[in-house]
């Protein structure tokens, strides 16, 4: 397709469960971000790919998340063990980088039960 | 992490009255700024991305001025109209733009009929 792809775009699952949310960015794109967006909250920053640098993991909130990128495209974000706080809409963006402006999915909405 | 900062927090307007709002970030070391509208139900879409102090940029009645050396930027909306009604977020790049995107918490828009 032409723009960013997510799946599932709406996920529940039971406390203490692992959940996978996959993003397919643009073909080409270098970029890929993955924010997520707690109820009432703003876009928060979780991890950052670049080109086939070391992702930027600083934005994750425990060692329960963990992300990985496959041949510089297809990226899978992976939730362990979920708590109810991790309750959120999951947003992949992808991008050239830098100047060029990202391009976002529709999310993956995650309630924990 | 670049510490960005908008203000107002939230902003209620008339229909047809203009306003504006503020991105306060680090000036040192700037590479870009970006400007993204996010519609309650829907993803943020890129508005502008400004890298040049004294730019200014325009879509429609939606404008934008970026001083690099001070470190802030101003987003202007003429004649609002309720379709404005969104949450704007800005998000400063540093260094070679390889730093990832990180936003702030935005300003939220209500603009009444």
């Amino acid at each position: 397709g032409a723009g960013v792809s997510q799946s599932p775009s709406n996920k529940v699952t039971e406390k203490g469960k692992d959940v996978e949310l996959r993003c397919d960015p643009i073909s080409g794109h270098t970029a890929l971000y993955w924010y997520r967006q707690s109820l009432g909250q703003g876009l928060e920053f979780l991890i950052y790919f670049q080109g086939n640098s070391a992702p930027d993991k600083s934005g994750l909130p425990s060692d329960r998340f963990s992300a990985e990128r496959t041949g510089g495209s297809v990226s899978t974000l992976t939730i362990q063990r979920t708590q109810q706080e991790d309750s959120a809409v999951y947003l992949c963006a992808s991008g050239t980088g830098g100047v060029r402006e990202l391009f976002f999915g529709e999310g993956s909405r995650l309630t924990v039960l | 992490i670049l510490n960005v900062e908008q203000s107002p927090q939230s902003l209620h307007v008339q229909e047809g009255d203009s306003t504006n709002f503020t991105c306060s970030f680090p000036s040192s070391n700037f590479y870009a700024l970006h400007w993204y509208r996010w519609e309650t139900a829907k993803s943020p879409e890129a508005l502008f991305v400004m890298t040049l102090n004294g730019d200014e940029k325009k879509k429609g009645r939606i404008s934008a001025t970026l001083n690099t050396k001070e470190g802030y930027s101003y987003l202007y909306i003429k004649g609002s109209q309720p379709e404005d009604s969104a949450t704007y977020l800005c998000a400063p790049c540093s260094g070679s733009g390889n730093t990832p995107l990180v936003f702030g918490k935005g300003t939220r828009l209500s603009v009444i009929a």
